[in-house]
């Protein structure tokens, strides 16, 4: 059963704390991507990760680190340095970025609440 | 960057209606897609569209890239197509980096 899964599906942190969101893919995707979504918003874009051992910042990359290990995992680290971490956060993969066709498709997400 | 605005923000049909979205980009692109985000926030692959139309269903798209914009069509609405409805972009000056627009925010009611 081919797709994208995260963990926790729910994740409380208190002030201060990193947490590590967890993205798994099994399609033999080579890249991944992460975004972030506030209520009533669009998706914004993290990072993400073309190849293995190699990542970009994308547009909203304060406070946030990830790793690219392995091709099926990209975990992002949200660090206490990230301001208003509260949000709903989604992994996606494509095939192969920069190719002619890159649909990409998106995991359940996580979200996330500092209290 | 790259702009993309969808219209109407909000939406509300009576169950059986019909009803066009819409979604406008400042520039170039070289893949388009369409999402349906469900109440439980997961987001569906609708159509991958850059240009021309495709159907699927009650569903239908069309972009036009020489005139920067995108229609989604729902024909004979169903309750379970609440939601909200993205438009996403990819930009051919950062290529593989989807930019989203805002939404439209569809109720379908009895």
């Amino acid at each position: 059963d081919g797709g994208i899964t995260q963990s926790p599906k729910y994740l409380f942190r208190k002030e201060g704390q990193n947490v590590t969101l967890s993205c798994e893919q099994n399609l033999n995707h080579d890249a991944m991507y992460w975004y972030r979504q506030d209520p009533g918003q669009g998706l914004r874009l993290i990072y993400y990760s073309q190849i293995v051992n190699d990542f970009q910042k994308g547009d909203i990359a304060e406070g946030y680190s990830v790793s690219r290990e392995k091709k099926e995992s990209f975990p992002l680290t949200v660090t206490s340095a990230q301001k208003n971490p509260t949000a709903f956060y989604l992994c996606a993969s494509s095939i192969e970025s920069g190719r002619v066709y890159n649909e990409q498709f998106f995991g359940p997400g996580t979200r996330l609440t500092v209290l | 960057g790259i702009q993309v605005e969808q219209s109407p923000p909000d939406l509300i049909l009576q169950e059986g209606a019909n009803s066009t979205l819409r979604c406008n980009f400042s520039d170039s692109v070289n893949n388009l897609q369409w999402f349906h985000q469900n109440p439980w926030g997961q987001l569906i692959n609708l159509f991958y569209i850059p240009s021309g139309t495709k159907q699927n269903g009650r569903l239908s798209a069309t972009t036009v890239a020489t005139e920067r914009y995108s229609l989604l069509y729902i024909s004979s609405s169903q309750t379970t197509d609440s939601g909200v409805y993205f438009c996403a972009v990819e930009w051919t000056g950062t290529a593989s980096k989807l930019t989203f627009g805002t939404g439209t925010r569809l109720q379908v009611t009895l």
